[in-house]
């Protein structure tokens, strides 16, 4: 059964700091992960889907890995911005793919 | 593209009272979806569709009922609503399965008193 956590819950850094973000996962045969970013009283916007067989996926100053034996992702925010800002969660599907197992979230809060 | 719309954004239930939560996407997607979201506890499924005509229940399916009649509609009924049904509400949606690529909408913040 995969489950996944997110530790911290909640970070606070300055800006123009370089940060990561961790996502643990039980099952190694993951099939893949995605990264969301929320909002306060928004939706869930979709970051970066990393497939199992990738183990980098890269958009604009956001870098997603996967390391599967480790049971570990991370997702690298370069130069981070008060508009970085949200709740970031993970996710990877379940062992029958019905649905998505999410990790309860961390809070980004980038001071200016 | 719209993407995944959802409405109400808000709704105020009384207890007893039943209501429809729509959800709807243009993405020519089969798979679709809906989560509730309460603190603490993240998000969990309801229940899913992986097309039109076929349903099935998630992990908190009990006091929702959902109908798939086409694709790009997927609303889901409170039959007689429960305090413990306050949340938030999110339908998503993906080309393929639970899988794929999910595609949130905004979200319906409902409470029921």
């Amino acid at each position: 059964k995969q489950e996944v956590t997110q530790i911290p819950a909640a970070l606070s850094v300055p800006e123009g700091e370089n940060l990561v973000l961790n996502c643990s996962f039980t099952d190694s045969a993951i099939y893949n992960l995605q990264w969301f970013r929320q909002d306060p009283g928004k939706g869930l916007t979709s970051l970066l889907l990393i497939q199992s067989s990738q183990r980098e996926q890269t958009s604009g100053r956001l870098n997603a890995s996967l390391d599967k034996s480790s049971g570990r992702s991370t997702l690298y925010i370069a130069a981070s911005q008060p508009g970085d800002s949200a709740t970031y969660l993970c996710a990877a599907p379940n062992t029958g793919f019905q649905k998505l197992v999410f990790g309860t979230g961390t809070r980004l809060l980038v001071s200016p | 593209n719209a993407g995944v719309t959802q409405t109400p954004k808000f709704q105020v239930l009384k207890t007893g009272q039943s209501m429809t939560l729509q959800c709807a996407q243009d993405m020519n997607h089969e798979y679709m979806s809906w989560y509730r979201q309460d603190p603490g506890m993240g998000l969990r499924l309801i229940h899913y569709s992986v097309g039109a005509g076929i349903t099935d229940q998630g992990e908190v399916p009990n006091g929702y009922n959902v109908s798939r009649s086409t694709t790009e509609d997927f609303p889901l009924r409170l039959l007689s609503a429960a305090p413990s049904q306050t949340s938030v509400y999110f339908c998503a949606s993906s080309y393929g399965g639970g899988a794929d690529e999910q595609y949130f909408g905004p979200g319906t913040r409902l409470t029921v008193t």
